[in-house]
């Protein structure tokens, strides 16, 4: 079975600074999507992951896979307000039948003026 | 941008009896998803759908839950006999995907969700 572990669950920081999401999946998975989720809103998808070594990024947030350690950081550069919300990664299990994300549970982000 | 359009926006319903949530994907999507969150919790899979059939479910989609693509754009969650674990955020998802792979680079995309209370 295809766990998805995130770390940290919380994270509060201030604008300005920089930091890193981590999400660790325990088995083989060839691809790997992260979210974004306002309070009481849907998710948002920022970006998809095919292949080891991927690297996307997209304004403050740069996304990256490693498929050997099973990692995937969503990383933050000089982090607005704006940015706060839970950010979420998903993995689909490469040995299984393609049509379900497994999620972790989430990274809520703070960012404070 | 096209979007997945869900209704209601909240459901309030009384232990035991039916909801029928609904959801329009996209319309040139193939592939159609029911997830749920708890409050506060992560998302979960409920079950996936693909050329009027499912094609994978989870533990959690047990005989209490249906779906049905009842015409050409509506794709609907029917849940019988609702319990209060069932209160949740309910999204609708679809994606493009190919016929090889229903979600090869292509994200899933999420309606709003429909929050179901269930007292």
């Amino acid at each position: 079975e295809l766990k998805v572990e995130q770390n940290p669950l919380f994270l509060s920081m201030q604008e300005g600074k920089n930091y890193t999401i981590y999400c660790n999946y325990s088995t083989t998975s060839d691809r790997l999507y992260w979210y974004r989720q306002d309070p009481g809103k849907s998710l948002e998808s920022l970006f998809v992951l095919l292949s080891n070594g991927a690297v996307k990024q997209e304004g403050r947030l740069m996304a990256s896979l490693d498929t050997k350690a099973r990692l995937s950081t969503l990383h933050i550069t000089a982090a607005v307000h704006d940015l706060s919300a839970t950010y979420f990664c998903a993995a689909v299990y490469s040995g299984g039948s393609n049509y379900k994300l497994t999620f972790g549970k989430g990274t809520l982000l703070t960012v404070n003026p | 941008e096209p979007e997945v359009t869900q209704t209601p926006s909240h459901q309030v319903t009384q232990m035991g009896q039916e909801v029928i949530l609904r959801c329009v994907p996209i319309s040139n999507h193939l592939y159609f998803y029911w997830y749920r969150q708890i409050l506060g919790q992560k998302v979960e899979f409920l079950v996936s759908f693909y050329n009027n059939e499912i094609s994978e479910k989870s533990e959690i989609f047990d005989d209490q839950f249906s779906v049905e693509r009842p015409d050409g754009s509506n794709f609907t969650l029917k849940i019988r006999s609702t319990k209060l674990e069932d209160s949740a955020m309910y999204f609708c998802a679809s994606s493009e995907g190919t016929v090889v792979s229903p979600l090869y680079n292509s994200p899933l995309h999420f309606g709003n969700g429909t929050r179901l209370t269930v007292t």
